[in-house]
């Protein structure tokens, strides 16, 4: 059953925690990417990657950190830096579709809560 | 700077109404123009897309329609249907390089079909 897997759905810490969020996906994508989601506010890029062992900074990369050792997996760390890491947070992988254009398919989220 | 702009934030329309949902971008650039649907608490859907050298696409009951020179593109769903209840994003794709391609997504419609 090939997809996209995050998890925990539910994830809770203590501020000042770090934390992170993991992603797998079975579809043999190249591309993996990191949104987050605020109410009203639409989905905005952390961190991407196109191939193993390399990413690149999204819109809102502050505060979060991201590895890419397997094709499979883009784990997501919010770090104590993140002044804000209340949020829902969409994992997402690529694949060119059409000669230039790469659909995006999302995992299920995780829905993270800071106290 | 928001550079896709979404409207309207939500959305009431009667079952068997056509759902009109408008995106304009600013960037030139944008080659690829993705919407998707997400149901609370899930992962965005990709749900139709089209590129800038069409001017309408239709799958189903949804049509992209597409104007290049006033730099804005809509979701039409005719007979819209309960089901249909969710949020929409409209999306604009661009090549950032070395075989990088990210996504920009306007802030959401929230559409509700009444009964």
């Amino acid at each position: 059953d090939g997809g996209i897997t995050q998890s925990p759905k539910y994830l809770f810490r203590k501020e000042g925690q770090n934390v992170t969020l993991s992603c797998e996906q079975n579809l043999n994508h190249d591309a993996m990417y990191w949104y987050r989601q605020d109410p009203g506010q639409g989905l905005r890029l952390i961190y991407y990657s196109q191939i193993v062992n390399d990413f690149q900074k999204g819109d809102i990369a502050e505060g979060y950190s991201v590895s890419r050792e397997k094709k499979e997996s883009f784990p997501l760390t919010v770090t104590s830096a993140q002044k804000n890491p209340t949020a829902f947070y969409l994992c997402a992988s690529s694949i060119d579709r059409d000669s230039g254009h790469y659909e995006q398919y999302f995992g299920p989220g995780t829905r993270l809560t800071v106290t | 700077q928001q550079q896709v702009k979404q409207s309207p934030q939500s959305l009431i329309v009667q079952k068997g109404g056509i759902s009109i949902i408008n995106c304009a971008y600013e960037n030139t650039a944008f080659d690829y123009f993705p919407w998707y649907q997400q149901f609370p608490g899930k992962g965005p859907a990709l749900l139709i897309a089209i590129r800038p050298d069409v001017s309408e696409k239709k799958e189903g009951r949804f049509t992209i329609s597409f104007n290049k020179s006033a730099k804005q593109f809509s979701l039409h769903i005719m007979d819209s249907q309960p089901g249909d209840s969710a949020t929409y994003f409209c999306a604009a794709e661009i090549d950032s390089g070395a075989g990088s391609y990210q996504l920009t997504f306007g802030k959401g419609t929230k559409l509700s079909v009444i009964p």
